[in-house]
């Protein structure tokens, strides 16, 4: 499979706990986001990444959110002590500059 | 600040029946525009994109956008639905500009088409 993806496709987290996402974009994108999904909106913008400069984080929902994309290719965004709140599906994206971005399946975050 | 409606949060239609959903974004400047597609259970999918040129642009799946300038719209349509495009579709718009990375998005139209 060629497309983005990401990992897990399902977290269930406690509470207060730490969790990190993983995102593998295309290989040949430059460009690598990430989004949030919540039931019956569109997708909210989070963060994104040129080659492994993080060029835009002022959108990221508060500091327990952070991302990095260390060599470029694959990215993670972690969050800290998770909030009910938190719960959400977290899309990752990738596109050349200025092209159609390709999604991955997401990852559905549920805090209990 | 850029935004973009969708008029109709929740469409019904009958197989074979004509779809026109409507899209109007509020932004000054020069844009690129995208509808994307959620099939039940599936991730977000391109259906079409405009950049420039001819404002009738033509996706997958018998689906096709007008951009009017004018109007600030770029609707999507398609002559005759089928069951399988019981979907939510989101219209999403970007800036030419420096902040070019950020898709604005719709809030999504779901569609549900009756056998």
């Amino acid at each position: 499979d060629t497309g983005v993806s990401q990992d897990p496709r399902h977290k269930i987290t406690k509470r207060g706990q730490n969790v990190t996402f993983r995102c593998d974009p295309i290989s040949e994108h430059n460009r690598l986001y990430w989004y949030r999904q919540t039931l019956g909106q569109g997708p909210e913008f989070l963060t994104y990444f040129q080659n492994e400069a993080q060029l835009e984080k002022s959108r990221l929902l508060s500091d327990r959110f952070s991302a990095e994309r260390p060599k470029g290719s694959f990215s993670t965004l972690e969050i800290q002590r998770t909030e009910q709140g938190d719960s959400a599906m977290y899309l990752c994206a990738s596109s050349l500059e200025g092209g159609g971005y390709t999604f991955g399946s997401g990852t559905r975050l549920t805090v209990v | 600040a850029q935004s973009v409606s969708q008029h109709n949060h929740h469409v019904i239609l009958s197989e074979a029946a004509s779809l026109e959903l409507g899209c109007n974004y509020s932004y000054g400047g020069t844009v690129n525009l995208f509808w994307y597609v959620q099939y039940p259970g599936q991730h977000l999918q391109l259906l079409l994109k405009y950049f420039s040129g001819d404002p009738l642009v033509k996706g997958i799946k018998g689906f096709e956008a007008e951009f009017i300038k004018s109007k600030f719209s770029f609707n999507l349509r398609k002559p005759s639905v089928q069951w399988s495009d019981t979907a939510e579709y989101f219209c999403a718009v970007t800036s030419r500009g420096k902040s070019n990375y950020q898709l604005i998005w719709g809030a999504g139209t779901k569609l549900i088409i009756k056998p």
